[in-house]
């Protein structure tokens, strides 16, 4: 069962920021957070594990609500170096696989 | 962390043949698995890679047209088998311990 990501894309200025979504229908075991630019394979960002944990990562940090099966990517303050798109995967079973929520297309404006 | 290298980067292959994909991890990694990327889409599963042992596979995906090996922790290959344009995509090999390790990927384009 993929998980659901939204929004699908967004545009943002410089400094602005974002609020990435992905839900699960299924309990979960983590929620992993990859960032792909064009023509190149994803990038581990973080991950979380049932617990509801948050995570930060220079000016991105990501929180997951076990109850709700729902994790949220945050970037703030935007960079230009931010886009591409961003990808939640979800793990039902700790070891288990991953499968990747259908993505959200970021583009950072000057 | 792992470095994972994939090979071919990119390949043209007639309709009719096959192609295999290497994927070499320069650490042991508990899990690999294969996946299917189509320009601007997600990442689909193909399948997990299991050590010594048949590689589980996801809906829609069979043994016959998609063999995988895993001998070692280490070491794993797909092949793509009778390929037919529908099978032009990139296909992604990754490692996991905790996080997923990605290789850069195989452009494969069937003409």
């Amino acid at each position: 069962q993929q998980p659901v990501q939204s929004p699908q894309a967004v545009i943002l200025r410089e400094g602005e920021d974002a609020v990435i979504n992905c839900s699960s229908s299924k309990a979960l075991y983590s929620v992993h957070w990859y960032r792909q630019k064009h023509g190149e394979a994803p990038v581990f960002l973080m991950i979380l594990l049932k617990g509801g944990e948050q995570k930060g990562h220079e000016k991105i940090s990501a929180s997951f609500n076990e109850k709700k099966q729902q994790s949220s990517l945050y970037l703030t303050a935007s960079q230009l170096s931010y886009s591409g798109t961003y990808f939640c995967g979800t793990e039902r079973n700790q070891g288990g696989k991953l499968i990747f929520g259908q993505g959200t297309e970021l583009s950072v404006k000057p | 962390s792992a470095v994972i290298s994939q090979k071919p980067s990119r390949d043209i292959c007639q309709r009719g043949t096959s192609l295999t994909i290497q994927c070499q991890v320069d650490s042991q990694v508990t899990m690999m698995f294969w996946y299917r990327q189509q320009p601007g889409q997600s990442l689909t599963l193909i399948a997990t890679a299991n050590q010594g042992s048949e590689a589980t596979y996801e809906s829609g995906f069979v043994i016959d047209k998609f063999p995988i090996s895993r001998p070692n922790l280490t070491f794993s290959t797909l092949t793509v088998s009778n390929m037919s344009p529908e099978d032009s995509s990139i296909y992604l090999c990754i490692g996991m311990n905790t996080e997923a390790f990605f290789g850069q990927g195989t452009r494969l384009t069937v003409v």
